[in-house]
C-alpha cells in the first residue's frame, strides 16, 4: 500500500544535520507528504507535512522537489534522542471521503555520540 | 495532560478470552483510529470513526469490535483471542477536515499466550 521508497537505515553523528530522503514517485497532485517518527516502540510522533513549498517548523525542515517525486526531511541539530524509525507517508483518500495514514518500512535513524 | 490516553498499557492473556482495550483523547477531535503493530513493527490500520460512525473498516477479523461512545472515544473489543492477535495496539486521532497531523497513543502491548 505504501507509495514512498526510503532507505532501511540512516547514521548521523550528535549535533550534525540529518538529511532523510524519501522517493514518492507516484505522487498525486493533492496529495500531501507527511513526516512521522517511532522513538521505540512508542506512539508514532507527527514531525512535519508538505504539499508543494518547503516547511519549517520547531522539530524539522521539509524540502520538497518542484517535481514532488521526492522530499527530504531536515533535523538541523541531531541529538542521541532524534534515534527512531523515521516513516515518509504520503496521505491517500479512502472511502467515504476519509484519510488514512499508511506506514511503509521508515528508516531507521541512528544518532551516534 | 495526556492528549491520547489508552488503557491497560499491558494486557497478557489466554487464547480464547475476550479483552477490551480503551482510548480517550482530549483534544477536541473527531476521527480516531486504531492500528496495530505486529512483531516485524509495521504499522496498519485497522478502523476509523468519525463523530461515532464507522468510516474505515479494514480487512480485519470480526472477533474485533469496535465502538465510538461518543467523539473523544473509541474502544476495541477482541473475541476469542489467538495467538496471532499479539501486538501493540495503538490509538489515534485528528481532525476531520484539514490536514493535521494524527497524534497517537502511547498503546497497548497485548500478548496472547
Amino acid at each position: 500500500d505504501a507509495k514512498t521508497t526510503q532507505p532501511p537505515s540512516m547514521d548521523c553523528a550528535e549535533g550534525r544535520a540529518a538529511n532523510l530522503p524519501c522517493n514518492h514517485s507516484t505522487i498525486s497532485g493533492n496529495e500531501y507528504v507527511y513526516w512521522y517518527r517511532q522513538i521505540h516502540s512508542q506512539g508514532p510522533q507527527y514531525i512535519i507535512h508538505g504539499l508543494k513549498n518547503n516547511e519549517t517548523n520547531e522539530m524539522a525542515s521539509l524540502i520538497i522537489t518542484e517535481d514532488r517525486k521526492s522530499s527530504t526531511l531536515i533535523l538541523p541539530h541531531a541529538t542521541l534522542r532524534d534515534t527512531a524509525v523515521y516513516y515518509c507517508i504520503v496521505r491517500v483518500p479512502n472511502q467515504g471521503g476519509s484519510e488514512k495514514l499508511v506506514f511503509g518500512k521508515g528508516t531507521k535513524l541512528t544518532v551516534n555520540p | 495532560d495526556t492528549a491520547v490516553s489508552q488503557t491497560p498499557k499491558y494486557l497478557v492473556t489466554q487464547m480464547g478470552n475476550d479483552k477490551s482495550i480503551k482510548c480517550e483523547q482530549n483534544l477536541g477531535h473527531d476521527t480516531m483510529y486504531w492500528y496495530k503493530q505486529d512483531s516485524k513493527k509495521f504499522l496498519k490500520i485497522m478502523f476509523s470513526y468519525n463523530n461515532k460512525e464507522l468510516i474505515i473498516n479494514e480487512t480485519v477479523p470480526n472477533r474485533f469490535s469496535p465502538k465510538s461512545p461518543d467523539k473523544a472515544h473509541l474502544n476495541l473489543h477482541i473475541n476469542s483471542l489467538e495467538l496471532g492477535d499479539s501486538a501493540v495496539y495503538f490509538c489515534a486521532s485528528t481532525f476531520w477536515t484539514g490536514n493535521y497531523g494524527y497524534t497517537f497513543g502511547s498503546g497497548t502491548r497485548l500478548t496472547v499466550v
